[in-house]
């Protein structure tokens, strides 16, 4: 099993970035798949899960209204449309599988290696 | 939401156990059995060492435990090795609108 994040990098405050993961080794849309980050020296938070079908979206507060979480099974691949980035967004966002197809429960048990994001003026 | 609640530090010498508590609510740790522990060393990934309060995923040493009461869940780790210096994070289900919350992350020392 591996998970390979790409998309992260430098934005202004208020512009986008998108993150991609892709999976490999396992049987993607088995799974419910999250982006978990983790700010420089930081704790871990939560900021979205997709469920197998991408029937349940769920969005940390932080992040809702801003942040698209999506897949694509075909091509097991996710991703995290983030827009009107802050400052406060900068961190590594971990692309991570869940042991079920479902958000709960929310076991993660691979991760990628993590991208990271940067919102700077 | 609130973090869950963990111990800043802990600290024990090869050989001894230790215990890092994960202090949530009725709404997270006390309402589901759905706890995890997850271990992370300097500039890698988290590790997923205890998934649903006390179950460990195959290739994790039987020296980790997990256990909980009431809001509580706890991590111990048995006969401390130099390797297990590292940051250990809880993390539950919630039935707030945000279903998984993480605790602030506790580092281990082994002296």
């Amino acid at each position: 099993v591996q998970l390979v994040e790409s998309g992260g990098g430098l934005a202004q405050p208020g512009r986008s970035l998108r993150l991609s993961c892709v999976g490999f080794g396992f049987t993607f849309d088995d799974h419910a798949m999250h982006w978990v980050r983790q700010a420089p020296g930081k704790g871990l938070e939560w900021v979205s899960g997709i469920s197998w079908n991408s029937g349940t979206l769920a969005y940390a507060e932080s992040v809702k209204g801003r942040f698209t979480i999506s897949r694509d099974n075909a091509k097991n691949s996710l991703n995290l449309q983030m827009d009107s980035l802050r400052l406060d967004d900068m961190a590594f966002y971990y692309c991570t599988r869940s042991t079920f197809g479902t958000l709960a429960p929310p076991d993660f048990d691979y991760w990628g290696q993590g991208t990271l994001v940067t919102v700077s003026s | 939401q609130s973090a869950l609640t963990q111990p800043v530090s802990v600290s024990g010498s090869p050989g001894q156990s230790i215990t890092i508590s994960c202090t949530g609510s009725s709404s997270d740790v006390g309402g589901y059995n759905y706890v995890s522990w997850y271990q992370q060393h300097p500039g890698e990934a988290p590790k997923l060492l205890i998934y649903e309060v006390s179950n460990r995923p195959s290739g994790v040493s039987s020296r980790f435990s997990g256990s909980k009461s009431a809001n509580t869940a706890s991590l111990t780790i048995s006969g401390l090795q130099a390797e297990d210096e590292a940051h250990y994070f809880c993390s539950s289900y919630t039935s707030n609108s945000s279903p998984v919350v993480f605790g602030g992350g506790t580092r281990l020392t082994v002296l």
